[in-house]
């Protein structure tokens, strides 16, 4: 079945660095990608997202890379904060049975190093 | 933005016995989700709850199992019915809000609900 995938389980970063986290879907039907954040013991939060009419997308010290043609996501954390130590989920969503769909890839744990 | 919240919050159960998790937003929403997230991995979509209709489950769930309720747009139920060890999980509650541009979806969770089955 389609699925999304991350690349990197695990990332472990010196704060103040800057994070890339990567993702690779796989349904070329998804016209929509989220990034989402989660805390230990919370639900995800979401950070940032950005439309497949689209191949990039900034937000406050975030930045999601699109590239269609490898079916490929990134997020950019730029000056990486103890704060940004979390798991972060990638999300497609298909547009399915009249409404999208969100698909969660397996997620990468940042870790910030002090 | 939508808040959500779950009770309870964590549990723990006897095997053979059945946990409902309530889920509550402070707005009306016409869709709900309930997810899975096992530990350590990501979250599956267990069912789609609409007020007024059955709830929509996604392969691999049955209704018998995790039965939904969605009594009006602000609250649903989901019931984990005869619990076994492998339901332990965190089951979590989600709203999308369409409001942003071209019908786009940004999904909120609650926190969600830490159930070990022993």
């Amino acid at each position: 079945g389609e699925s999304v995938g991350l690349h990197l389980p695990t990332l472990s970063v010196q704060e103040g660095d800057n994070s890339i986290i990567n993702c690779a879907y796989s349904n070329s039907a998804s016209d929509y990608f989220i990034w989402y954040k989660q805390e230990s013991g919370k639900g995800p939060q979401f950070i940032i997202d950005i439309r497949s009419n689209m191949d990039k997308r900034q937000g406050q010290r975030v930045t999601v890379l699109l590239n269609k043609t490898v079916k490929h996501l990134s997020l950019q954390i730029a000056a990486t904060q103890p704060g940004d130590s979390a798991v972060y989920f990638c999300a497609e969503a298909p547009w399915m049975d009249s409404s999208y769909k969100l698909i969660f890839g397996s997620g990468t744990r940042l870790l910030v190093r002090p | 933005s939508a808040v959500i919240s779950q009770k309870p919050s964590r549990d723990i159960c006897q095997r053979g016995t059945s946990l409902t998790i309530q889920c509550q937003v402070d707005s009306q929403v016409t869709m709900m989700f309930w997810y899975r997230q096992q530990p350590g991995q990501s979250l599956t979509l267990i069912a789609t709850a609409n007020q007024g209709s059955e709830a929509t489950y996604e392969s691999g769930f049955v209704i018998d199992k995790f039965p939904i309720s969605r009594p009006n747009l602000t609250f649903s139920t989901l019931t984990v019915s005869n619990m076994s060890p492998e339901d332990s999980s965190i089951y979590l509650c989600s709203v999308e809000d369409r409001g942003g541009e071209e019908g786009l979806t940004e999904a909120f969770f609650g926190q969600g609900t830490r159930l070990t089955v022993v």
